[in-house]
């Protein structure tokens, strides 16, 4: 299986903040990767599809970029609601495989 | 809208069994895969099984394979997976989330333990 890695596992921001997540794969998935967000008591919610295409009703802070192995998932400026942890899921390959998340914590 | 809401969690002993349903609405259900997806607080996110819009096509973790068996009913617009053998390790909050992995339900949580 694909090993999605995800850097940091927690950062500590402030509103206003930009904020860049990484997500590594272990081999090559072209731009097979979405982003979710994850609140506390909550589901998690696509964001990002494709790598770089932002999901319709999601702000226009939250981009993506990045194809191959290297993924990045960048929040332009930090808003409260935005305090939450996100994971990279590739499904190039079966079986689908999520990054183990990082947490994004008020500074 | 689309919707997924799952339900039959609870608590089961080790060695026992379970099955997970989920209701979907506001989407042509027949033409979606549907999947099931874990979450521990240990492990994070885990792909558990998947079918296929018909449901003659089914995968499953290997974590999984031969103790749960996913099923679907179009008529009824519901998926299902049916947890047998149940381990310690299988205690998780269970998500049922449609194909392209764009929407996903509120999750069941399921406690395994004597």
């Amino acid at each position: 299986a694909i090993q999605m890695t995800q850097s940091p596992s927690s950062l500590s921001a402030s509103v206003g903040d930009r904020v860049t997540i990484t997500c590594r794969a272990s081999q090559g998935i072209r731009n097979d990767l979405g982003w979710y967000q994850q609140r506390p008591g909550e589901a998690p919610k696509l964001l990002i599809y494709a790598a770089s295409s932002l999901r319709s009703g999601v702000p226009s802070r939250f981009s993506g970029s990045g194809s191959g192995t290297d993924f990045t998932l960048t929040i332009s400026s930090l808003q409260p609601e935005d305090f939450a942890t996100y994971y990279c899921l590739q499904d190039y390959n079966y079986p689908p495989t999520f990054g183990q998340g990082t947490k994004v914590e008020i500074k | 809208e689309v919707q997924l809401v799952e339900s039959g969690g609870g608590l089961v002993q080790p060695g026992g069994s379970l099955r997970l349903s989920c209701a979907a609405s506001g989407f042509t259900f027949s033409s979606y895969w549907m999947h099931w997806v874990r979450q521990t607080p240990g492990k994070g996110l885990v792909w558990v099984s998947r079918i296929n819009s018909d449901g003659s096509t089914s995968n499953y973790a290997d974590s999984v394979k031969g103790r749960f068996t996913i099923s679907r009913d179009n008529a009824k617009n519901m998926v299902y997976v049916q947890m047998n053998s149940l381990r310690a390790e299988d205690m998780a909050v269970y998500y049922c989330v449609r194909g392209a992995v764009d929407y996903w339900g509120q999750g069941t949580l399921v406690t395994v333990s004597s």
